[in-house]
């Protein structure tokens, strides 16, 4: 079976902070790992995938496979990165189409 | 282009009550899903659909119903709701299996069951 955990519901750091979001998985194949993200008042929206290697809005995550982790993390936060963060991996799914499994969310205040 | 639509955005029903969440797209996307979002349990996955005519069951099915005739809508029906089934429910679709993964997620519906 595959899982996501966010081990953290709430992160609050100062804008110009570091700000790392804690995420873990267990998958028994090779897996995709995603972050989505859900401004205020707006859809969820990708945020970055582990096959891209990108950094998107500053924010960058690398999967570590020996210790299944996929951090997302930013050297200085802001305020407009106030957010609710979702963790997902892609796993197959009844054999028909790789559907994702998402973490319970951390949701980031970045203070003034 | 709307992308992915939801109606209705609010909803309140009494325990007993059926009703059906609309979802609408116009990407012509080939997978569809609903997920429902409680605080602190993420997004769960309820249905999915590859296609128009195939449909499964994600992570949490029981008391919810789907159905897919054509490629655009994607409704879920709740034959009788619950108390705890009070939740907010996303529609989503992606470009096939080619589309990587990346879903394109409709505005939510906020469902209240008394």
């Amino acid at each position: 079976a595959q899982r996501v955990t966010q081990p953290e519901k709430l992160l609050s750091v100062f804008k110009g902070a570091p700000v790392e979001l804690k995420c873990n998985y267990s998958y028994s194949g090779s897996p995709e790992l995603f972050w989505y993200v859900q401004y205020s008042r707006q859809r969820l929206q990708l945020l970055l995938r582990h096959i891209s290697r990108e950094s998107i809005k500053g924010f960058t995550a690398d999967l570590n496979k020996g210790e299944t982790s996929f951090h997302l993390k930013k050297p200085f936060a802001q305020e407009e990165d106030s957010a609710m963060y979702y963790c997902a991996l892609s796993g197959l799914l009844n054999n028909a189409g790789n559907m994702l499994t998402f973490g319970g969310g951390t949701r980031l205040m970045v203070k003034p | 282009n709307a992308g992915v639509t939801q109606t209705p955005k609010f909803q309140v029903l009494k325990t007993g009550q059926s009703m059906t969440l609309q979802c609408a797209q116009d990407m012509n996307h080939e997978y569809m899903s609903w997920y429902r979002q409680d605080p602190g349990m993420g997004l769960r996955l309820i249905h999915y659909s590859v296609g128009a005519g195939i449909t499964d069951q994600g992570e949490v099915p029981n008391g919810y119903n789907v159905s897919r005739s054509t490629t655009e809508d994607f409704p879920l029906r709740l034959l009788s709701a619950a108390p705890s089934q009070t939740s907010v429910y996303f529609c989503a679709t992606q470009n096939g299996a080619s589309g990587a993964n990346v879903l394109t997620f409709g505005a939510g519906s906020r469902l209240t069951v008394l």
